[in-house]
């Protein structure tokens, strides 16, 4: 899987967007980006995943640049529940010729202060 | 809908014993990995197991096995345990063993073991 760099902080005011930047320069054609988020003491949170284009759900924005080296994760509206650990992760589409993929590679992920 | 569930959630073992942890994954779901989680680490992949056979396996010791029954839960089993082993250990559960559409991960609580 290919290698992402994310800020290792950042702060956002409560109720402002927050927009955790990603690189992935070295991304393959056939790999996806998955965001999780991890607030403190709990499993990871699936938050979106996307290949080339733009993805929205009820969670969260991402945006994807036309060359797919970086990627935005926006929260539009944050919330103190938001603080958390963002894991920007990388992996490639498809299965294992038996089935199955890799795991997903955590790197140290980006913690995202709420500010009240 | 239950989610992940895992057990037991804390647990203290001596240097040298033995451990079984214990994951459900969501029903439906056939897919289940294994994560460890150190303090102030991202989780590390062990195993991935899809349809009860092991599909993928991180950089761990053959002191880590793990395996997948019939009814997709899995245990993890951890022997000769070192005080390095202590860590949240994370279970994760998707659909299938890809990536793509219908293969988010979706992560349990986790088990805290503290190895002394």
């Amino acid at each position: 899987d290919a290698k992402t760099t994310q800020p290792p902080s950042m702060d956002c005011a409560e109720g402002r967007a927050a927009n955790l930047p990603c690189n992935h320069s070295t991304i393959s054609g056939n790999e996806y980006v998955y965001w999780y988020r991890q607030i403190h003491s709990q499993g990871p949170q699936y938050i979106i995943h996307g290949l080339k284009n733009n993805e929205t759900n009820e969670m969260a924005s991402l945006i994807i640049t036309e060359d797919r080296k970086s990627s935005t994760l926006i929260l539009p509206h944050a919330t103190l529940r938001d603080t958390a650990v963002y894991y920007c992760i990388v992996r490639v589409a498809g299965m294992l010729s038996g089935g199955g993929a890799d795991g997903l590679t955590f790197g140290k992920g980006t913690h995202l202060i709420i500010q009240p | 809908d239950a989610g992940v569930t895992q057990s037991p959630t804390h647990l203290i073992k001596t240097r040298g014993q033995h451990v079984t942890l214990r994951c459900s994954p969501i029903s439906g779901h056939k897919s289940v990995s294994w994560y460890q989680q150190v303090l102030g680490q991202g989780p590390q992949f062990i195993f991935q197991y899809y349809e009860k056979e092991e599909r993928g396996r991180g950089n761990f010791p053959d002191r880590f096995s793990a395996r997948q029954f019939p009814n997709y839960s899995s245990e993890l089993n951890v022997n000769a345990l070192l005080l390095g082993d202590s860590a949240l250990y994370l279970c994760a559960s998707s659909l299938t063993g890809g990536t793509g559409g219908g293969t988010e991960a979706f992560f349990g609580q986790g088990t805290r073991l503290t190895v002394v």
